[in-house]
């Protein structure tokens, strides 16, 4: 079993819908959850970071942890077809230790 | 706005052939990693360097891959030799010396073995 599981999908939505991206862990001591965007044939793209459990706002995007049930998700609000992408979560223990990634959930936006 | 660079972009070689990537992190940023991608999956980290040493390689193929960071900047990963099983998508990231959950992306080396 992976330590991170993430659906690959392909999701998708029309545009202005509200998406919800998750993950799973089995790690209950990682403390640390990021979201990343990769475009394709890009690196991936910092978007969120949060710390333990609780939510994280910016602009369109919201980040939700519950270390209780070893979920993490993000939500897009009024989704665009420029996020059309493939969302990756990491994660780690602590500070300074390595991310662990989800395998990405692929996003398509129809117009 | 800074970015990490690397290069080549795309590499194609033939299995048993020698190849190297380059990557030069963001200014100031002490901390390097390089990632390897496969198609559909997640990146996980190869080797991490704090300036010149290595911090991590413990998924580091050491009989055919290895990694340099001379002077604490720029970066080289080779492969030697390569292998069918080594196409992928070889990532540098880079970050400040204490923000190494903030991890910045280069554009990638997609690298093919025949």
């Amino acid at each position: 079993q992976k330590e991170v599981e993430q659906d690959p999908g392909p999701l998708s939505v029309p545009e202005g819908a509200i998406v919800s991206l998750n993950c799973t862990y089995s790690n209950s001591a990682f403390q640390y959850f990021m979201w990343y965007r990769q475009y394709s044939r890009k690196g991936p793209e910092l978007l969120m970071y949060t710390y333990s459990s609780g939510n994280k706002e910016d602009g369109r995007f919201t980040a939700q942890v519950d270390k209780s049930s070893k979920y993490i998700s993000l939500f897009i609000r009024d989704s665009q077809p420029s996020d059309s992408a493939t969302y990756l979560c990491a994660m780690s223990v602590k500070y300074g230790n390595k991310l662990v990634f989800g395998a990405g959930t692929i996003l398509r936006v129809k117009s | 706005e800074a970015e990490v660079a690397q290069s080549p972009r795309y590499k194609i070689t033939e299995k048993s052939q020698a190849v190297a990537f380059w990557c030069d992190p963001i200014s100031g940023h002490a901390t390097l990693y390089w990632y390897r991608q496969i198609l559909g999956q997640g990146p996980e980290l190869l080797v991490q360097f704090q300036d010149e040493s290595v911090v991590d390689d413990s998924q580091l193929p050491k009989d055919r891959f290895s990694a340099e960071r001379l002077k604490g900047v720029d970066s080289t990963l080779k492969i030697q030799p390569a292998e069918l099983g080594d196409s992928a998508m070889y990532l540098c990231a880079s970050s400040l010396r204490d923000r190494s959950n903030e991890q910045y992306f280069g554009p990638g080396t997609r690298l093919t073995v025949t």
